[in-house]
């Protein structure tokens, strides 16, 4: 069954800092990992999606890397704002297209 | 463009009574899920499906029934309300693999409160 962690569970820096958030999973048979925002009381964004045969993907300040091998990605948010303050939820598609989350990683960036 | 809509918002039930979630998409997506976000947790599979007229169940499909007569539509189907089944429900869609751009949208979700 696959898992998927992620650390820290919750993050608090000051604005303009670079941060990492990490995610794991168990399975590396994955088609692709997806990197989602979710503000309070609302639904979920997409950020980056990232096929199992590349090794990373960078929107503006967003970059989310992939260690299939490893079972590892890496989102880096490059000088952070308070607009960043989210909760930021990892995703892997296995087999039959099913989606399994972390539990997310709660920022919150300080002006 | 609407994406995926959901209806309603919010909703408060008794124990015992039933209602049903509604979930339309209007990207022709072949694939649609329903999950379940509980406070401060990841989100859960309950049922999803990959084309009209097929649907599996998830990690949670207990307490649940779906259908899907049409591309569009992915209704949600809470029988017996029970106080566990009080969370945040989120409906989404994506292509299949064999498609490409398997990128998931999902809606803004339904808060639902079972007394």
């Amino acid at each position: 069954k696959q898992e998927v962690t992620q650390i820290p569970a919750a993050l608090s820096v000051p604005e303009g800092e670079n941060l990492v958030l990490n995610c794991s999973f168990t399975d590396s048979a994955i088609y692709n990992l997806q990197w989602f925002r979710q503000d309070p009381g609302k639904g979920l964004t997409s950020l980056l999606l990232i096929q199992s045969s590349q090794r990373e993907q960078t929107s503006g300040r967003l970059n989310a890397s992939l260690d299939k091998s490893s079972g590892r990605s890496t989102l880096y948010i490059a000088a952070s704002q308070p607009g960043d303050s989210a909760t930021y939820l990892c995703a892997v598609e296995t087999s039959g297209s099913r989606l399994t989350f972390g539990e997310g990683t709660q920022l919150t960036v300080n002006p | 463009n609407a994406g995926v809509t959901q209806t309603p918002k919010f909703r408060i039930l008794k124990i015992g009574q039933s209602m049903t979630l509604q979930c339309t998409q209007d990207m022709n997506h072949n694939y649609m899920y329903w999950y379940r976000q509980d406070p401060g947790m990841g989100l859960k599979l309950i049922y999803y499906s990959v084309g009209a007229g097929i649907t599996d169940k998830g990690e949670v499909p207990n307490g649940y029934n779906v259908s899907r007569s049409t591309t569009e539509d992915f209704p949600l189907r809470l029988e017996l309300a029970a106080p566990s089944q009080t969370s945040v429900y989120f409906c989404a869609s994506s292509y299949s693999f064999s498609k490409g751009n398997t990128e998931a949208f999902f809606g803004q979700g339904t808060r639902l409160t079972v007394v």
